[in-house]
């Protein structure tokens, strides 16, 4: 049964670089796509951006000037960097796995950051 | 962007009850739209996937439905362990978006 395992630094300060790794365990790491999305305190779910096999990234364009998704399949991880953070990007973050290239059927358990 | 309206913001029901939940797309996302769980603390948790399949693993008391612009979950018998939040997300488009989300208590 695939996991994702994510981890990263939980406290920033504003202008430095937001740097989060998830990694696929117990399967093969051959998803259609790893996402990476946010929720910021009391609020809804934002995706940020996803990466295939290939390293192929689409991101959201709210983000996409300061957003760098990467894969490193001989790890089985993909990370997120996220420059310039303020505290408009402290919410809790998640990578998740579209295995049938869909919905998120798989997720993390979530990093809290917190920009202060 | 997609936009994705859930109503209502937030409900309440005896145990038992049939729950409905709407979504409705800014633009035809044909069956393109997922159901999620959420409860406090933890990630979200994959119910219904492609508007209407249900997830492996998930109750059967839990239903999507809908096709094009107009998407609807429903809770057949409301259970206690079904308090939770709840949000629809489209993936025929980038970017990918959520809904604003559902809150769903016991009365």
């Amino acid at each position: 049964q695939v996991q994702l395992q994510q981890w990263g630094a939980g406290l920033l300060k504003p202008s430095e670089t937001l740097s989060l790794t998830c990694a696929v365990y117990g399967g093969s790491f051959s998803g259609y796509y790893w996402s990476w999305i946010r929720q910021s305190p009391g609020k809804g779910l934002e995706w940020i951006g996803n990466i295939d096999h290939g390293g192929s990234t689409n991101y959201n364009p709210s983000l996409e000037s300061r957003v760098t998704i990467s894969v490193d399949t001989s790890k089985n991880q993909f990370s997120l960097k996220l420059n310039a953070v303020t505290a408009a990007d402290t919410a809790v973050y998640y990578c998740a796995d579209q295995t049938r290239g869909d919905a998120f059927d798989i997720w993390g358990q979530g990093t809290r950051v917190t920009v202060s | 962007a997609i936009q994705l309206t859930q109503s209502p913001l937030s409900l309440s029901a005896s145990l038992g009850d049939r729950v409905t939940i709407t979504c409705r797309a800014s633009q035809d996302i044909r069956g393109g739209l997922g159901w999620y769980q959420q409860k406090p603390g933890k990630a979200p948790k994959l119910l219904i996937y492609d508007a209407s399949s249900l997830q492996s693993g998930v109750s059967s008391r839990f239903r999507g439905s809908g096709f094009g612009t107009d998407f609807t979950l429903t809770i057949s018998s409301l259970q206690p362990e079904d308090v939770a939040s709840y949000y629809c997300q489209q993936f025929t488009d980038y970017p990918l978006t959520f809904g604003g989300g559902t809150n769903v208590e016991i009365k």
